[in-house]
């Protein structure tokens, strides 16, 4: 069964700093990959999906890589700032079917301090 | 703006009542989901549909029930409300499998409490 973990479970860093989000799954065989963020008390907000053929999605001052075979993604922020505060998830969309639900890890917590 | 819509952000009711959760999305998806989250947890699926009057049970089932009888629209409900079931629900839906690169949308939450 597919597992996803994050670690850290929660990071603090100086507003300014560039920072690694790190998420791992236990089997390659996966359709794509999400990066999630959520607001205390909101829904989940899609920040990048990269499918499993691709290596890396970037969106502004995010940047997500995907190294499949090792079972890992990477959420980079750079020139973190106090509104990237905020939990975030990764999730996995699991073959062979794709009707598989997503599969989330327990998330990271930032907080980026002014 | 493409929406997933949940009918209330907050809800509070009484043990034993029965609860509707009602979810709306206008992207013409045809998967649709229910979470709930609680903390140290995350995210638990509790049901998920492929299609108009197609249900599957996910991890946690127990308590609940969905109906689907328009595309648009997956409502879930709590047949017997009881305070382990005080929660942050969570709706999202995907199009199918081929439009996949389109990945989840979420809606954003009804946090229910039952007393």
């Amino acid at each position: 069964k597919q597992e996803v973990t994050q670690i850290p479970a929660a990071l603090s860093v100086p507003e300014g700093e560039n920072l690694v989000l790190n998420c791992s799954f236990t089997d390659s065989a996966i359709y794509n990959l999400q990066w999630f963020r959520q607001d205390p008390g909101k829904g989940l907000t899609s920040l990048l999906l990269i499918q499993s053929s691709q290596r890396e999605q970037t969106s502004g001052r995010l940047n997500a890589s995907l190294d499949k075979s090792s079972g890992r993604s990477t959420l980079y922020i750079a020139a973190s700032q106090p509104g990237d505060s905020a939990t975030y998830l990764c999730a996995v969309t699991p073959r062979p079917s794709g009707n598989t639900p997503l599969v989330f890890g327990k998330g990271t917590r930032l907080s980026v301090i002014a | 703006d493409v929406k997933v819509t949940q009918s209330s952000r907050y809800l509070v009711k009484r043990t034993g009542e029965k609860v509707f959760l009602e979810c709306v999305q206008d992207m013409d998806h045809e998967n649709m989901f229910w979470y709930r989250q609680d903390p140290g947890l995350g995210l638990r699926l509790i049901y998920f549909s492929y299609d108009v009057k197609m249900k599957e049970k996910g991890d946690i089932p127990e308590g609940y029930s969905v109906s689907r009888e328009k595309k648009e629209r997956f409502s879930l409900i709590l047949e017997s409300a009881s305070t382990n079931q005080t929660s942050m629900y969570l709706c999202a839906s995907s199009p199918a499998t081929g439009l996949l690169n389109y990945g989840y949308t979420f809606g954003s939450g009804t946090r229910l409490t039952v007393v």
